[in-house]
């Protein structure tokens, strides 16, 4: 039972436009979302992360959207460079008993053409 | 600020050895998790150990086991190793394993089973 979705393995962009990645989750009781983004040999970075009392977060240009009611959250990334190009996670994680572990969608690999 | 380091890099064994992996957490961190990602999966969730007391645990059978130090350091075993233990196992630190505090990955050991 995979609690984290992430539907499109990969998504292809040209450089300047907007990429969006998709992430669908099952667990109510999930309440916190983050987004990492990981480079081949490297381990994953983290991006931006969404509290559920919120709808929407931005920072540069990133900007993670959630719709609680539909268990989606969604991550912009305008424009999209080159250098994004990269497996990029969604992670969900809630408050005890879970601390300290976060679920994991099984990635979406972006990439951006020059 | 030293990342998290994760020792070996790679690691080459036989099926039914077993195998310990190092992982040296952000100077303060309390909290480690360990994953493991196989090819095309996200990052299955192992264990996650804070003030040296396993706190969470996934799925995973008894053959994984792992410890932590007083100084935050870590360790994960895998006994009578499979074919199917071949991955890339990841760890992550942060201050306390809140989920509100992004985790902080090292670049993982990779691990093949011959």
């Amino acid at each position: 039972d995979q609690q984290v979705k992430q539907n499109s393995p990969s998504l292809s962009v040209q450089e300047g436009r907007i990429s969006i990645l998709n992430c669908d989750y099952t667990n109510s009781m999930f309440d916190y979302f983050l987004w990492y983004k990981k480079y081949p040999a490297e381990g994953p970075t983290f991006l931006i992360s969404i509290s559920s009392i919120k709808d929407k977060n931005e920072d540069g240009r990133f900007t993670v959207f959630l719709n609680k009611s539909a268990k989606h959250l969604s991550l912009h990334i305008v424009p999209s460079q080159p250098g994004d190009s990269a497996v990029y996670f969604c992670a969900a994680s809630g408050w005890v008993p879970n601390a300290g572990k976060s679920t994991f969608g099984d990635g979406t690999t972006l990439t951006v053409k020059p | 600020k030293a990342g998290v380091t994760q020792t070996p890099r790679y690691l080459i064994k036989t099926r039914g050895q077993q195998v310990t992996l190092s992982c040296s957490p952000i100077s303060g961190h309390r909290s480690v998790s360990w994953y493991q990602q196989t090819p095309g999966q996200g990052l299955q969730f192992l264990f996650e150990y804070f003030s040296e007391t396993q706190r969470n645990k996934g799925n995973f059978p008894g053959r994984f086991s792992g410890r932590q130090f007083s100084n935050s350091r870590s360790e994960m075993n895998v006994s009578t190793l499979e074919l199917g233990d071949s991955a890339l196992y990841l760890c992550a630190s942060s201050l306390q394993g809140a989920k509100d505090q992004p985790q902080h990955f090292g670049d993982g050991t990779r691990l093949s089973i011959l």
